[in-house]
């Protein structure tokens, strides 16, 4: 699976937008972009994904780039509950054969504020 | 509801003692992992399997230990060789929608 590179950290006021950036560069033409957010002392928590087309779903949405090295994750209305690490991962599909074990690097800390 | 069960949420144990965390998954899932998290890192895989009886090393499988004699199951024991125990184990399973995660284990060596 491709390696990913994220900001370590960020801060965003409630009620605006969070826009989490990743850069995915050697993603390959069948991997997928995921991500995930983990508040503290909880397991990771599923938030969206997407291959080439941008993606959006009840939490967020997700903008990849035409050459697909990039990605940002967008919370519209950032709440104080949006407060956690997001991860941003790269994966093939579980039909390749790979064994799609996911590398989770530190993802970026965001930390929404009044 | 379908999910992954972990317990206990935490658990102590004395240095030299072996110990092991279950995870139970009712979501009929083929693949199932085990990672540990410490504090401000990412997450380390340990062991994973994709089928029952069927298991494969992680990043950092030593000192550690795991069986899936059922697909519902995948136990892991800590065991005594493992130098560093205490830590954050989080046990997953996957689907081609991307991974489910458990609650975690918050495992205290003293």
């Amino acid at each position: 699976d491709a390696k990913t590179t994220q900001p370590p950290s960020m801060d965003c006021a409630e009620g605006r937008a969070a826009n989490l950036p990743c850069n995915h560069s050697t993603i390959s033409g069948n991997e997928y972009v995921y991500w995930y957010r983990q508040i503290h002392s909880q397991g990771p928590q599923y938030i969206i994904h997407g291959l080439k087309n941008n993606e959006t779903n009840e939490m967020a949405s997700l903008i990849i780039t035409e050459d697909r090295k990039s990605s940002t994750l967008i919370l519209p209305h950032a709440t104080l509950r949006d407060t956690a690490v997001y991860y941003c991962i790269v994966r093939a599909p579980l039909n390749t054969g790979t064994a799609s074990k996911l590398t989770f690097g530190t993802g970026t800390r965001l930390q929404v504020t009044l | 509801d379908g999910g992954i069960t972990q317990s206990p949420k935490y658990l102590f144990r004395k240095e030299g003692q072996n110990v092991t965390l279950s995870c139970e998954q009712n979501l009929n899932h083929d693949a199932m992992y085990w990672y540990r998290q410490d504090p401000g890192q990412g997450l380390r895989l340990i062991y994973y399997s994709q089928i029952v009886n069927d298991f494969q090393k992680g990043d950092i499988a030593e000192g550690y230990s795991v069986s899936r004699e059922k697909k519902e199951s995948f136990p892991l024991t800590v065991t005594s060789a493992q130098k560093n125990p205490t830590a954050f184990y989080l046990c997953a399973s996957l689907t081609g929608d991307g991974y489910t995660f458990g609650s975690g284990t918050r495992l205290t060596v003293v």
